[in-house]
């Protein structure tokens, strides 16, 4: 299955809200899980379940969809949020990341 | 707290073999599968293979398949990722991470801090 993420790279300002999109290749039901990833830094999980946002992390980070599109929406962009962003589906092996999105200062 | 430790940077020549490792601590070993992800420079990340430590399940990308070798040693809570001959092109970031089960498959909920391998003649 081949996860496709757009943009590549999405130029937002602070305080503005940031769409990141997700597509599979065929179904995976809900089972998109979303990462942050920071330069130097190990990736953070942000999201399973499509939809389900994990503990500690900001209520600005919410997820959505289900088969083949998924969405990431970050409300309001704080400093701290500008970094790269991963969808991976795990409905089955070999489960796979997007290319990812980069979020950037505009 | 759950950790996930890797070792530290490797500089290699190509044919060389290389073992990184990721030592867990603060859950049980045994009982959650271990992921290895690389990160090749300035590119994405790839699913390389999974293990379970309890009986040393595991499975491999096709991408992956014959290159590298995952193990567990449950004595001391840690996982490894072998290669037997490198080449320039292994060159990357490799994360561990450890495995949570949601529905039918699972993703990472925890990471270790990356090691970095270089492949350089």
């Amino acid at each position: 299955i081949v996860m496709t993420q757009s943009p590549a790279t999405l130029y937002v300002s602070p305080g503005e809200r940031a769409t990141l999109s997700c597509r599979a290749s065929q179904s995976v039901s809900s089972n998109v899980a979303w990462y942050q990833h920071k330069p130097g830094q190990a990736p953070r999980l942000l999201i399973y379940g499509a939809s389900t946002r994990v503990t500690g992390i900001p209520a600005r980070f919410s997820g959505s969809g289900f088969g083949t599109e998924f969405t990431l929406t970050i409300s309001s962009l704080q400093s701290e949020d500008f970094a790269l962003y991963y969808c991976q589906h795990y409905n089955n092996w070999p489960q796979t990341f997007g290319q990812g999105t980069r979020v950037a200062i505009k | 707290e759950v950790k996930l430790e890797q070792s530290g940077a490797e500089v290699k020549k190509p044919g060389e073999s290389l073992q990184i490792s990721c030592k867990v601590s603060g859950y049980r070993f045994s009982g959650y599968w271990i992921g290895w992800v690389r990160q090749l420079p300035e590119k994405g990340l790839e699913w390389m293979g999974i293990i379970f430590p309890s009986d040393s399940d595991t499975r491999y990308s096709p991408s992956f398949q014959g290159l590298v070798t995952l193990s567990a040693d449950k004595a001391t809570n840690t996982a490894y990722l072998q290669w037997t001959r490198l080449e320039a092109s292994d060159t990357a970031i490799y994360y561990c991470g450890r495995l949570d089960y949601h529905d039918v498959g699972y993703f990472v909920d925890y990471w270790g801090q990356g090691t970095q391998v270089t492949v350089s003649s």
